[in-house]
């Protein structure tokens, strides 16, 4: 959806250094969702934020941290990459109430050397 | 947190009919039934959405039995573009995106 934008489409880095995903949205939704999908499997809930002051712990948040500095954006930091999150991420918004209901964006494909 | 329950992978033959069934059998009051499409490398979109009985969009229709317990997914017509991975997800509209669960869903390949 283009109203979701992902930066960068594709990034490879090497184990031990900290990386940045960024998300942005046109949609005016409140809620943001970081993801992680790996090869053949579903998505996994990694944090997510109902709004600019809330943020909230996922599945797997162990090893990532987040930053909501507008209702627009939402990104996604690695502080210490390792070769197991070497993964597809996805950022998803939704309207307020309406969780179930997500727009995703086109996917960062993260490789860790 | 209702668990779902689909068929790993359908195949199927360019204009057929194809219904996927996803079990749900722990589902709650509040629940909606949510299904996405999802191609290769790209973020899952939404597809159809329903609380109870049928539900029909340009794209699909989704069956609720009474009891809530599984719904079908059903493609008019399939093509080869329609070759995906179906998810089918169970949650509260108000509620928190942890009662959201992305299974591994069901890969549907049309053939020609």
């Amino acid at each position: 959806d283009a109203d979701v934008t992902q930066t960068p489409r594709n990034r490879i880095t090497k184990t031990g250094k900290r990386i940045m995903l960024e998300c942005s949205q046109t949609k005016g939704h409140d809620r943001m969702y970081w993801y992680r999908q790996d090869p053949g499997l579903g998505l996994q809930l990694i944090y997510y934020s109902f709004d600019v002051k809330d943020i909230n712990k996922g599945e797997i948040s162990d090893g990532y941290s987040v930053s909501r500095q507008a209702q627009a954006k939402f990104s996604l930091s690695l502080e210490s990459a390792i070769p197991n999150q070497t993964a597809l991420y996805f950022c998803a918004t939704s309207a307020a109430g309406e969780a179930e209901t997500q727009y995703f964006g086109p996917g960062t494909r993260l490789l860790v050397l | 947190l209702a668990k779902t329950t689909q068929p790993i992978s359908m195949d199927s033959y360019e204009g057929q009919e194809v219904n996927i069934t996803c079990s749900h059998n722990n589902i709650a009051t509040n629940d909606y039934i949510t299904w996405y499409q999802q191609f290769p490398s790209q973020g899952p979109r939404f597809i159809i959405q329903g609380y109870k009985t049928k539900v029909t969009n340009e794209v699909a229709s989704l069956f609720i039995p009474a009891d809530r317990k599984s719904s079908t997914l059903s493609l008019p017509r399939v093509s080869l573009s329609d070759t995906a991975v179906y998810y089918c997800l169970v949650g509260d509209a108000g509620g928190s995106a942890r009662q959201l669960t992305f299974g591994s869903g069901t890969q549907l390949t049309v053939l020609p």
